[in-house]
């Protein structure tokens, strides 16, 4: 079936460190999301990427779409303490769902 | 104001019990979905439907059963079957996956299920 992985699956940095997070898919993906969860919280929708190659920012986040649609990333510059928690990915296949990625923890020390 | 109401945020079961959780989305979507997330995982589908009176298994259903016979609505049931439920149950709505203008999926703050 359908899976993806997600690296790392931890990382901690220093506040002002940037970071980043990978997504792989075993299969072509339709779209991906991106989902942010504080610690005890629940997933909160960041951004979704549709097109092959597609870039997209929010402030200091970038995501990207892979050219064959089978992988994504997602770049945070210069960390902040607001930015821990646990990012995960949620790709279709054009299926009637989302596979969501292991997910990355981050923990940002001041 | 819109959104997705779990209730209760925490529940326990005692062995041998059936136990359901209630999730209601006043957001007008169509499709709905039950994860189970267990401690430092990722989320795992359990079931899933696109409209109402229809569903589908997710990857773990076993254990688990939910209806549909509300827009509204989509209570997840955890049956004695289930021999270790002790997880993080999140609902979420969105509308239905694969279409070309597809919406992020909308969660519930979530209730946490333990074993007596």
């Amino acid at each position: 079936g359908q899976q993806v992985m997600q690296i790392p699956q931890y990382q901690h940095v220093q506040e002002g460190e940037d970071f980043t997070t990978y997504c792989n898919s075993s299969t072509t993906l339709s779209n991906i999301q991106w989902y942010k969860q504080r610690p005890g919280g629940h997933p909160v929708f960041l951004i979704q990427l549709v097109k092959s190659g597609e870039v997209k920012k929010q402030k200091r986040l970038t995501f990207q779409f892979g050219e064959a649609k089978k992988n994504s990333s997602l770049h945070i510059t210069a960390t902040q303490t607001t930015d821990v928690g646990t990012y995960f990915c949620a790709g279709t296949s054009g299926t009637y769902k989302y596979i969501f990625g292991t997910g990355t923890r981050l923990k940002v020390l001041a | 104001d819109g959104g997705i109401t779990q209730s209760p945020k925490y529940l326990f079961r005692k062995e041998g019990q059936n136990v359901t959780l209630s999730c209601e989305q006043n957001l007008n979507h169509d499709a709905m979905y039950w994860y189970r997330q267990d401690p430092g995982q990722g989320l795992r589908l359990i079931y899933y439907s696109q409209i109402v009176n229809d569903f589908q298994k997710g990857d773990i259903a076993e254990g688990y059963s939910v209806s549909r016979e509300k827009k509204e609505s989509f209570p997840l049931t955890v049956t004695s079957a289930q021999k270790n439920p002790t997880a993080f149950y999140l609902c979420a709505s969105s509308t239905p996956a694969g279409q070309r203008n597809n919406q992020p999926q909308h969660f519930g703050d979530g209730t946490r299920l333990s074993i007596l």
